[in-house]
Order: structure tokens, then C-alpha cells, then sequence
């Protein structure tokens, strides 16, 4: 079956505009996570999703970034008034069951460029 | 201070060798993961354990919980293995991830 997806793949943006990514979970899923990864930095955790609930937002690196789950299945990451700090790839994982006890599996990412 | 320190940050071995990386985390934990990050490839899980030992192929994960260690080995190592692998405690609080061992194996 086809696994996690994610558009888009890239995307450059000026700094101020505000950005939106959008994940596609496997299948019947129900727990949905959102990472970044910055250049030389390491895998950062910023949300997960049991459902279309997220019981934590403390995660998301400040109140530009929001995120929201419809219908247990597509999760947007939206970034207001984006920074060049934000540069970084982005990405979603999705696992059955109970969230953060079973194994994920990833997407290809977004790799977003602040200019 | 990361929660969750791994070593060696680098390991460069000769195919066939036996690889050991090592996790160590400072806070409790309720599953710890092992993932692979290949070159400009995506991010494959490889295991999640909460206690014991699990085997898959060549690779062998372990984790001791009180000493709040984890390490991860490859048996018959080979160029192949060559990548990033992550370390990551979850708790209630999310996932919390190690710097990486960036692994390379020469032929």
C-alpha cells in the first residue's frame, strides 16, 4: 500500500509569508507526527496527533507554527509570518495504535527554504 | 542539555565489522527508538522497544532500563549500513532524539 506522503517536497518562500504543509498519512493510521530537521541540527519533535486531537502543543517552537488534523486522516503544518530559522525539512510519520508506542514510519518530507 | 546523548557521534569500520552504537537518556522512558536515516534518503524506523532485546536480520537493539541505556549492533556490517542512525526516547512528553552516529562502512 502507499505509505506516508507529503507535499510539497520543497518549497521556497520569502520571509513574512505565511506557509502551509500538508501530510498524508497511511491508511488507517491513527496517530500522526510532525518533526523537523535542520541543517546540522538533530530530529526535533514537534506534535503528535491521536486522531484529529493533539494533547500537546508545547512541541511547536513558537505560536507561529499551528497544525491541525481533519477527518483522522490529512495534518497540515501551517507557519505564519515564516523566518529564515524556520529553514529546515519537515516531516510527518504516521503509526497505528497508541501514539509514541509503535513503530512509525515516515515521509519524504518538505524541505522548506526561508529566503 | 539534550536528554538524550549518543555515541559515537562518528564511526567509520571496515565491511564485515561488528558496530555498536550506544544511547544513553536521562529521564524515564516509555519506548525507545531506533531509526535510519540514509544520505539524502528518508527515515526508516528500525525498532521500538521498552525493555529487553530485539533482532531483525543483522541488527540487534537492547535496552537496559535502569541504567537507562539502549544500544544498537550490526552484526557482518557492509557498506550499505552507511548512514545516520538516531536514537529517540519517548515518554509522555513526545520523542526526544540524540544527535546521531553518522556510520560509514568501507568495502
Amino acid at each position: 500500500g502507499a505509505g506516508v506522503s507529503q507535499s510539497p517536497s520543497n518549497k521556497v518562500t520569502e520571509k513574512g509569508k505565511d506557509v502551509e504543509l500538508r501530510c498524508d498519512p497511511i491508511s488507517g493510521h491513527t496517530a500522526l507526527y510532525w518533526y523537523r530537521q535542520s541543517l546540522g541540527q538533530g530530529l526535533e519533535f514537534l506534535i503528535y496527533f491521536q486522531g484529529n486531537s493533539a494533547p500537546d502543543k508545547s512541541g511547536l517552537p513558537s505560536d507561529r507554527f499551528s497544525a491541525e488534523r481533519t477527518g483522522g486522516s490529512v495534518s497540515t503544518l501551517t507557519i505564519q509570518r515564516t523566518q529564515q530559522e524556520d529553514s529546515a525539512v519537515y516531516l510527518c510519520a504516521s503509526s497505528l495504535g497508541r501514539p509514541l508506542y509503535n513503530e512509525q514510519f515516515f515521509g519524504p518530507g518538505t524541505r522548506l527554504t526561508v529566503l | 542539555k539534550n536528554e538524550v546523548e549518543q555515541s559515537p557521534q562518528n564511526l567509520t569500520a571496515q565491511e564485515g565489522e561488528f558496530i555498536t552504537i550506544n544511547c544513553s537518556y536521562s529521564v524515564g522512558i516509555s519506548a525507545l527508538h531506533w531509526l535510519q536515516q540514509h544520505p539524502g534518503g528518508g527515515i526508516v524506523s528500525l525498532f521500538m522497544l521498552s525493555s529487553g532485546k530485539k533482532k531483525h536480520g543483522r541488527l540487534i537493539a537492547t535496552i537496559n532500563i535502569q541504567e537507562k541505556h539502549s544500544s544498537l549492533h550490526i552484526t557482518a556490517s557492509h557498506p550499505r549500513d552507511s548512514a545516520v542512525y538516531i536514537c529517540g526516547r519517548g515518554g509522555a512528553d513526545g520523542l526526544t532524539f540524540g544527535k546521531g552516529t553518522h556510520l560509514i562502512i568501507q568495502p
